[in-house]
């Protein structure tokens, strides 16, 4: 039971071009959104957030975008660097739930930058 | 100065064999828990623990105890291992309470195989 689904386990990309990840959940109770960036041999990173509020939130070169409706929520990193290559997780949560059920995790997309 | 820190990185053991993992935080963070990736590399929570209270997701066997001896430790004593215990273990802590939204923060994991 996949809550969270992200269906490209690889993307590809060009340095300098635009990498867009996607996500798409299922329980409508997800009110709060993340993306995690994962290095082999280390812990995931937190990297950016989006409430459910909320339709865009930008930090620097990464953009996150939810689609409520669609149940879809996107990762754009412009421009595309080395360094981004990685595995990155979609992540949900519900803020307003009582009693701690986590981050739901989705399946993680490789992401790797060519040069 | 690491965040979150695991011992040990990694783990070979046997069936039936009892083992903890040990899982420290330096940000004086109020809420602990584990997750577990498993082959399919799906991240799920496990547990969660917040001033001395356990939120344990039902799926998890009971052979899957956490021990907190103090606020900055959140340890993982597993009972009679099976094989569908191999994974890496994460440790993750956030400042506020579980179902709150503040960011959650990795340890390295620990991957643990059962032979």
């Amino acid at each position: 039971d996949q809550q969270v689904k992200q269906n490209s386990p690889s993307l590809s990309v060009q340095e300098g071009r635009i990498s867009i990840l996607n996500c798409d959940y299922t329980n409508s109770m997800f009110d709060y959104f993340l993306w995690y960036k994962k290095y082999p041999a280390e812990g995931p990173t937190f990297l950016i957030s989006i409430s459910s509020i909320k339709d865009k939130n930008e930090d620097g070169r990464f953009t996150v975008f939810l689609n409520k409706s669609a149940k879809h929520l996107s990762l754009h990193i412009v421009p595309s660097q080395p360094g981004d290559s990685a595995v990155y997780f979609c992540a949900a949560q519900t803020y307003s739930g009582g009693g701690a059920d986590g981050l739901t995790f989705g399946k993680g997309t490789h992401l790797i930058i060519q040069p | 100065d690491t965040a979150v820190s695991q011992t040990p990185k990694y783990l070979v053991t046997q069936m039936g064999n009892d083992k903890s993992i040990k899982c420290e935080q330096n940000l004086g963070h109020d809420t602990m828990y584990w997750y577990k990736q498993d082959s399919k590399k799906f991240l799920k929570i496990m547990f969660s623990y917040n001033n001395k209270e356990l939120i344990i997701n039902e799926t998890v066997p009971n052979r899957f105890s956490p021990k907190s001896p103090d606020k900055a430790h959140l340890n993982l004593h597993i009972n009679s291992l099976e094989l569908g215990d191999s994974a890496v273990y994460f440790c993750a802590s956030s400042f506020g309470l579980a179902h709150s939204t503040d960011t959650q923060y990795f340890g390295p994991g620990t991957r643990l195989t059962v032979l």
